[in-house]
């Protein structure tokens, strides 16, 4: 079964181009995250989704950054236009919720291989 | 506020020595949920184990063992035997029920040294 995939796996940009990185969860999996890991900040939540609704995107650092999920299948995270603070490692994850009381909070998430993007 | 804590930075031991990673956590739910991922060389998360906030009994896995403790808010975890394939950076984390956002620590970087 394949796991979650990203793409691009790198990708290398100028200040003030948009960015577009994509993510298809794993089948069946109800439940989308994307972090970003820095040296500085580590791992942080950016937003997730819940059956293809946002949930959270408190994470989310400014209005250059969105998110979408048009289906179950898909999901992008973009940045319009980039900085190059934006540099960073971004996961997408995914996890199957059971829907209990509003989220299981249960169910491990399984990451992706993660998309190195470097804005100079 | 939930907040996960991984006071060592950074572990070295030689091979086949035990070795333990300390978590601590702090959340004000009652009902809540912890994890270890371990990020190898290459980058990618692995999930390694979970653990429900009503569940506190040790769970061991091969060489792998966690230990849970409520009264002190920890979740550690200790390898036994430790091989150079064990080295990577081991984060741990906190959701709490009701909502799927994981809180990850800093993370310690273990290297295994032959």
């Amino acid at each position: 079964d394949a796991g979650v995939i990203q793409s691009p796996r790198h990708e290398v940009t100028e200040m003030g181009q948009e960015v577009t990185l994509r993510c298809k969860p794993i089948s069946g999996h109800n439940s989308l995250f994307w972090y970003r890991q820095t040296m500085m900040r580590g791992l942080e939540l950016l937003i997730y989704f819940n059956n293809n609704v946002p949930i959270d995107d408190s994470g989310m650092p400014e209005d250059r950054f969105s998110a979408k999920m048009p289906n179950a299948s898909f999901s992008t995270l973009k940045i319009q236009p980039s900085e190059p603070r934006d540099s960073a490692v971004y996961f997408c994850a995914s996890s199957y919720d059971l829907g209990l009381a509003g989220g299981s909070s249960y169910n491990e998430q399984f990451f992706g291989p993660g998309t190195r993007l470097t804005v100079l | 506020a939930q907040k996960v804590t991984q006071a060592q930075t950074e572990i070295s031991v030689v091979e086949k020595e035990d070795v333990t990673l300390d978590c601590v956590y702090e959340t004000r739910d009652t009902t809540y949920y912890l994890f270890w991922y371990k990020q190898p060389p290459s980058g990618e998360l692995v999930f390694l184990i979970r653990r429900n906030s009503f569940d506190e009994q040790n769970e061991i896995s091969g060489r792998y063992s966690w230990n849970f403790q409520k009264s002190t808010s920890s979740f550690n975890f200790t390898i036994t035997a430790s091989q150079v394939v064990d080295s990577a950076v081991y984060f741990c984390a906190l959701s709490e029920l009701g909502n799927e956002k994981l809180t990850f620590g800093t993370g310690t970087r273990l290297t295994i040294i032959p």
